[in-house]
């Protein structure tokens, strides 16, 4: 089975900052690796798909990067509505998915 | 607009079963090549991938649950289903629905329900 870890498991920090959190998988994955927002009581919301490839609708101060079992998810300058729990999930050995354990941002 | 709502007890005694209904509404859910799927968040936790299901009933479940847990779908009703057997109060969470949409071999679930909360107490 592939595990996914993801550091920091949270994060302090401040409207305009730059704020990157990195998932790991225990396998490499290519680039099949997505990524989540999720807001208190809210579904989690799709960001970023194989790797790199920003959702519709979705602020491009949004990015992804990486391939095979290293990836970064980067906010180029957190906005007050950025702050949340944010998953990754690989999808190589789709229909089988894995969630990482979540990092929370919370305003500093 | 593709939408999947959750419904089914909220309250579920240990070691009965849970009961979950997911209906997809705006769409078929025979009408293409999807996946559906369960997730789940205990209290204060990360997500949990429960299982899958082809449109076409092929099933694939976490190898943790894969012994207490049944998905099914319905087409007549465009509904899937799960079913977990012999909770416990660690099966306390919220369920999300979902489907993976897919670009070439790139899956990623784009369309989730509301969630619903279901705990397992007597």
């Amino acid at each position: 089975d592939i595990q996914m870890t993801q550091s920091p498991s949270s994060l302090s920090a401040s409207v305009g900052d730059r704020v990157t959190i990195t998932c790991r998988a225990s396998q490499s994955i290519s680039s099949y690796l997505n990524w989540y927002q999720q807001k208190p009581g809210k579904a989690p919301k799709l960001l970023i798909y194989a790797a790199s490839s920003l959702q519709s609708g979705v602020p491009s101060r949004f990015s992804g990067s990486g391939s095979g079992t290293d990836f970064t998810l980067t906010i180029s300058s957190l906005q007050p509505e950025d702050f949340a729990t944010y998953y990754c999930q690989q999808s190589y050995s789709t229909p089988v998915f894995t969630f990482g354990p979540g990092t929370k941002v919370d305003i500093k | 607009q593709l939408q999947l709502q959750e419904s089914g007890p909220g309250l579920v005694k240990p070691s009965e079963t849970l009961s979950l209904t997911c209906t997809v509404s705006g769409g078929s859910i025979s009408s293409s090549s999807y996946y559906w799927g369960w997730i789940r968040q205990p209290p204060g936790k990360g997500l949990e991938w429960i299982g899958s299901i082809y449109y076409s009933g092929s099933t694939y479940y976490n190898p943790s649950l894969k012994s207490r847990v049944t998905i099914s779908v319905d087409t007549s009703k465009n509904q899937f289903s799960l079913k977990l057997s012999s909770v416990t109060a660690a099966d306390t969470a919220v369920y999300y629905c979902a489907r993976p949409a897919w670009l070439g071999d790139y899956y990623y679930m784009d369309v989730w329900g509301k969630g619903t909360t279901v705990t397992v107490s007597s």
